[in-house]
């Protein structure tokens, strides 16, 4: 079964509203959670770590007070898009590691954002 | 910087027929090299992986052979089912080992049909 949980799958929403995705681990608590992005055609790109009880480190370009990453608890991550836009209409996808013999990493299922 | 390019999709087989998928990187440092799967409606999973040069990763009937000398790592498999249909993603991470932080190619979509 899975062991990651992304939601949700798929989201329309207006410009200029905020839309919130959640990334949770089902069996294992996680320190640490990424968040990716892919646009059409291109690959998936690192947006940022997700640490938990400490703030996220973004990568180069990536807007941190535009999409706010909250790691609250060792199952639970959350990417927040604020003021969307149509340009970040995108596939969203965590991924989480699991810490130990291998640091095994688990994905998500990825979530299509669309903003119009 | 580092990079991985994959060749482009979609790419439609007729069940068992042999499969290659390409794909090369770029890389400063030892990468390790994964190929990741994603099925219909689900997330990826780890399809295999080599993390030294001339390392064989193999699962599901797949192959790759982590190649030094030419900066390759192409999926194969001999005969493709159905099932395998999905997209395939070939991913290094710069740090020997780690998965954590991982830098991904396109993505390249396989059909395969009855």
């Amino acid at each position: 079964g899975a062991v990651v949980s992304q939601h949700p799958s798929r989201v329309i929403c207006k410009s200029g509203t905020s839309v919130k995705i959640e990334c949770r681990s089902l069996d294992f608590q996680a320190t640490t959670m990424f968040w990716y992005r892919q646009f059409p055609k291109q690959s998936l790109m690192l947006m940022a770590t997700s640490n938990e009880g400490s703030k996220a480190t973004y990568e180069q370009g990536v807007e941190k007070d535009k999409f706010l990453i909250n790691h609250a608890s060792l199952t639970l991550s959350t990417l927040t898009v604020t003021s969307a836009h149509p340009e970040d209409s995108s596939f969203y996808i965590c991924s989480v590691v699991r810490n130990g013999a291998g640091n095994t990493i688990y994905f998500g299922e990825g979530s299509w954002l669309t903003v119009v | 910087g580092d990079s991985v390019t994959q060749m482009e999709g979609p790419v439609t087989l007729s069940e068992e027929a042999f499969l290659t998928i390409n794909c090369t990187y770029t890389a400063t440092g030892y990468p390790s090299l994964f190929w990741y799967v994603q099925y219909p409606g689900e997330g990826l999973q780890l399809l295999l992986k080599a993390t030294k040069a001339d390392d064989k990763g193999s699962n599901k009937g797949f192959e790759a052979t982590y190649r030094k000398e030419t900066t390759s790592f192409h999926l194969e498999k001999g005969s493709v089912q159905v099932s395998d249909s999905a997209v395939y993603f070939c991913a290094l991470s710069v740090r020997r080992g780690s998965q954590g932080n991982l830098i991904f190619g396109k993505g390249t979509k396989l059909s395969v049909k009855p």
